[in-house]
């Protein structure tokens, strides 16, 4: 059964570095979509991409945080400067159509420390 | 604004009890609703989805769910739940005015073998 894998599992980094969150959507599917959950919160919407363009953002997804398809397979996720309030769950998903259900993937945790 | 709420935060259960989960949604025009489950360590898997036509919709492992619109709730039953039900599960939707999916709070629900 296809699905959507990200890398890395668990991410560990300093205060202020770049992270970089890697996603490769199912391979058919055109909607891509990064969430994440702070523990104990709700998941939250961050951004979704479609046609190489960003479709909608959320209040969240500021100026530090970019997405990017570079090579038609992978969907990243980076956040420029991390602060220690982005430390969160982070979960890419892929929909094959607006509307569709969304595949999630096992999702990133982000540790900023 | 539109918002998903989810009634209940915390669920405790004895095998065999029945499980209803209470979703409440605030959105104009058409919606496309859907339950998601989060198994301990695992990644959101969907439970089911309601898109059209009949509102009580099946999905798997014996969960249920009832659309009805003049109450904008999407509540999630099953008749006898098993201790491999323990997980979080998630209430989602997405409105025909945004491609997004929101999702509610979450409830836990903890089955006692």
């Amino acid at each position: 059964e296809p699905e959507v894998t990200q890398t890395p599992s668990h991410q560990v980094t300093q205060m202020g570095q770049e992270v970089i969150l890697r996603c490769v959507p199912i391979s058919n599917h055109l909607y891509f979509y990064w969430y994440r959950q702070i523990l104990g919160q709700k998941v939250e919407f961050l951004v979704s991409f479609y046609n190489n363009e960003i479709s909608e953002k959320s209040e969240i997804f500021d100026d530090q945080f970019s997405v990017e398809r570079p090579d038609g397979s992978n969907f990243t996720l980076k956040i420029r400067s991390t602060k220690l309030e982005d430390s969160a769950m982070y979960f890419c998903a892929s929909s094959a159509r607006e509307g569709a259900e969304a595949f999630f993937g096992q999702g990133t945790r982000l540790t900023v420390v | 604004a539109q918002s998903v709420s989810q009634h209940n935060h915390h669920v405790i259960l004895s095998e065999a009890a029945s499980l209803e989960l209470g979703c409440n949604y605030s959105y104009g025009g058409t919606v496309n609703l859907f339950w998601y489950v989060q198994y301990p360590g695992q990644h959101l898997q969907l439970l089911l989805k309601y898109f059209s036509g009949d509102p009580l919709v099946k999905g798997i492992k014996g969960f249920e769910a009832e659309f009805i619109k003049s109450k904008f709730s999407f509540n999630l039953r099953k008749p006898s739940v098993q201790w491999s039900d323990t997980a979080e599960y998630f209430c989602a939707v997405i409105s025909s005015n945004t491609g997004k999916l929101i999702f509610g709070q979450g409830t836990t629900l903890q089955v006692k073998p």
